[in-house]
């Protein structure tokens, strides 16, 4: 069974940097294939893309928030780690990170963690 | 222009079926694309439900019921949800998805009532 679990501040200011770590088990990101995305959805609003980690450690990002954006992983302890720079009001929403397959992407997702910026 | 548009809402009666569309934005051909589609329910994260790019290359999520199918109209430029035989519990907003340059792209979801 595939878990994942977003970890975090719930509250940063404004131009301060977020670190948001998913812990997950059921899978390991060393197998071909497998990947772990990071998704956000401000209140009331869409789902919003943010970033992707490969097995392979090969990375990909929004465009739109590409240079504020950094995902690792450290397979040994099965984390994500993402880091968002430059926090601004609008990029309050929950996280979710979520389980990935070039087959069938996001197909487990954790609960979210709700992050607001507010000074 | 958005990259995929979806309706806001659709209302759809108990034992009906209800169409979803996901029209990409002009110049993005859905003959293509795989789309994607999600359900997500209040204070719940979504759910993913089938991936449709044609009849011959389609996967239907694990434990989704078949009643959920994708299609293609090619005309309208858009990928299709179709949910058939209504039930209360897929009241619920619907998000379709993409991959493009590298990206993945969500449309802006449909709150799907079932009245």
């Amino acid at each position: 069974q595939i878990t994942l679990k977003e970890s975090g501040p719930t509250l940063v200011k404004p131009t301060q940097t977020l670190t948001l770590t998913c812990t997950f088990s059921g899978f390991s990101l060393s197998t071909s294939e497998v990947g772990v995305g990071w998704i956000r959805q401000p209140p009331g609003k869409a789902l919003e893309w943010l970033a992707l980690i490969y097995w392979d450690d090969d990375k990909r990002y929004s465009p739109s928030l590409k240079s504020r954006l950094t995902i690792t992983k450290d397979t040994s302890k099965n984390q994500v780690v993402l880091t968002m720079t430059n926090m601004d009001p609008v990029d309050t929403a929950t996280y979710y990170c979520a389980h990935h397959l070039t087959t069938m992407p996001f197909d487990s997702w954790g609960q979210g963690t709700l992050v607001t910026v507010s000074s | 222009q958005a990259m995929l548009t979806q309706p806001a809402s659709l209302s759809a009666s108990p034992g009906a079926s209800a169409s979803l569309t996901c029209t990409l934005r002009s110049g993005i051909n859905v003959g293509a694309y795989s789309i994607y589609w999600y359900q997500q329910k209040p204070g719940s994260p979504p759910q993913y439900l089938l991936r449709y790019k044609s009849d011959s290359d389609k996967q239907q999520g694990s434990g989704v019921p078949s009643r959920f199918s994708g299609s293609k109209d090619a005309s309208a430029n858009a990928g299709i949800l179709l949910i058939s035989g209504l039930q209360s519990e897929d009241e619920a907003d619907y998000y379709c998805m993409i991959w493009h340059i590298s990206a993945w792209v969500f449309g802006g979801g449909t709150k799907l009532t079932v009245l």
